[in-house]
This record gives C-alpha cells, structure tokens and sequence, in this order.
C-alpha cells in the first residue's frame, strides 16, 4: 500500500524559508509517476504548488515558481520542498501526494503558520 | 493558466436525492478531469478521474461526465458519508489547477 508522509518545521518566520520532506513508502520514486505538492489555507481551496519527476524534471505553479525549489533524494525514497520568502500568506495544510496528472494518494498533511 | 469553476460553492440536500455538480474550465480540456472529495480534517481523496473513471473502490453511485469545458459530478443517492467538499481539477496542462470547491451540506 502506498503511503506518504510530510515532515518539517510548523513553523516559520516571515522572510524564512519553508522545508518539508515528504518520505514514500509501498512505491519506488523512481517509479513513473509524477510527485506533488498541494497546498490549502485555512478554509480556503487546495492550490497545486508543483511536482517532480524521477528524472529531476519538474513543473511549477507560475505563482510560486520564482521562491520555490522541488528536488528528489532517490536514495532515501523521498522528495522536498522549499519555499522562500514567506509571508502569512504561505500559512497552510501543506499535503504531498503522487501523481498521474490526477493525485492517487495523498500525505495526511502538515500545518506550516508563517509567524513571528 | 486553465482556471476551473465550480457550481455551486455550496448545495444543501437530504440523504437519498440525487445531486450535481458543475465544473467549467477556461479553455478545453478534453477529458482530463479529476474530482476528489474531501471532509473536514482530512486529506482529499480522488474519487473519478479522466472525467468518468471510478478510483477503486469509489462506490457506484458516483459518476461523472463531459468533455472540453463542461463536466458533471452525480451522486445518485446521497449517503450520510457524502457530504463533505468536492473540488474538480484539470490536468491537461503541466500547471494543474482545481476548483474553488463544492461544500455538500445536510439540508
């Protein structure tokens, strides 16, 4: 059974950088699927952040895509995220989930606040 | 950017009656539509995907339709498990975008 699981800080000062990792268990990473980010403030709609390939190719929300960074550690199964430049406006669910173009399985998700 | 809206933002009804679901994309889109569903605290789940193939598992009662800018999401019989927000998106492009969401609430 695929499973996917997000860590990291909950969180992060405005102006910092935001870092998460989201660790597969039950597929390889190298498998042929796409893996996402997804994000959803508080009450508000999911909001696609961006995905990564096995091959390190990825695809970024035009929004987001100047602060963000996506990457892949094959070795460890996982992949990572990193935001820039956060403001309360970053304030989110953050899930990871994987991905055919529709996203199969999801992360149960992690609350970052962007506070001081 | 393909921007998705949905209608309406919010439907009440009653357990058994059969509801729809609307979701209009900006540009066409051919066939390549998710909807998932998604309850309080919890993580979407997908439910139909390439605009009317059930995930396993997802019961029968739902189903989905269109193709190019106008797509459908029924539920025939609405169970107490149903309500809960639903959120189409659109994976023709590389930027993937959904909906604003469709909250189903017990009327």
């Amino acid at each position: 059974q695929v499973q996917l699981q997000e860590s990291g800080p909950g969180l992060v000062h405005p102006s910092g950088t935001l870092s998460l990792t989201c660790a597969v268990s039950g597929d390889s990473i190298s498998s042929s699927q796409w893996w996402t980010w997804v994000r959803q403030p508080p009450g508000k709609a999911l909001e696609w952040i961006g995905e990564i390939y096995h091959s390190g190719t990825t695809n970024y929300n035009p929004s987001l895509k100047s602060r963000l960074t996506i990457s892949i550690d094959k070795s460890k199964n996982q992949f990572s995220l990193r935001l820039s430049s956060v403001t309360a406006a970053d304030t989110a669910l953050y899930y990871c989930a994987r991905s055919f173009g529709a996203f199969d399985y999801w992360g149960q998700g992690t609350l970052v606040t962007v506070s001081s | 950017d393909i921007q998705m809206t949905q209608s309406p933002s919010t439907l009440s009804a009653s357990v058994g009656d059969r509801v729809i679901v609307t979701c209009r994309a900006s540009q066409n889109i051919t066939t390549w539509l998710a909807w998932y569903q998604q309850k309080p605290g919890k993580a979407p789940k997908l439910l139909i995907y390439k605009v009317s193939t059930l995930e396993t598992g997802v019961p029968s009662r739902f189903s989905g339709s269109g193709s190019g800018t106008e797509f459908t999401l029924t539920i025939s019989s609405l169970q107490p498990e149903d309500f809960a927000t639903y959120y189409c998106q659109q994976y023709k492009s590389f930027f993937r975008t959904f909906g604003q969401g469709t909250k189903l609430e017990i009327q």
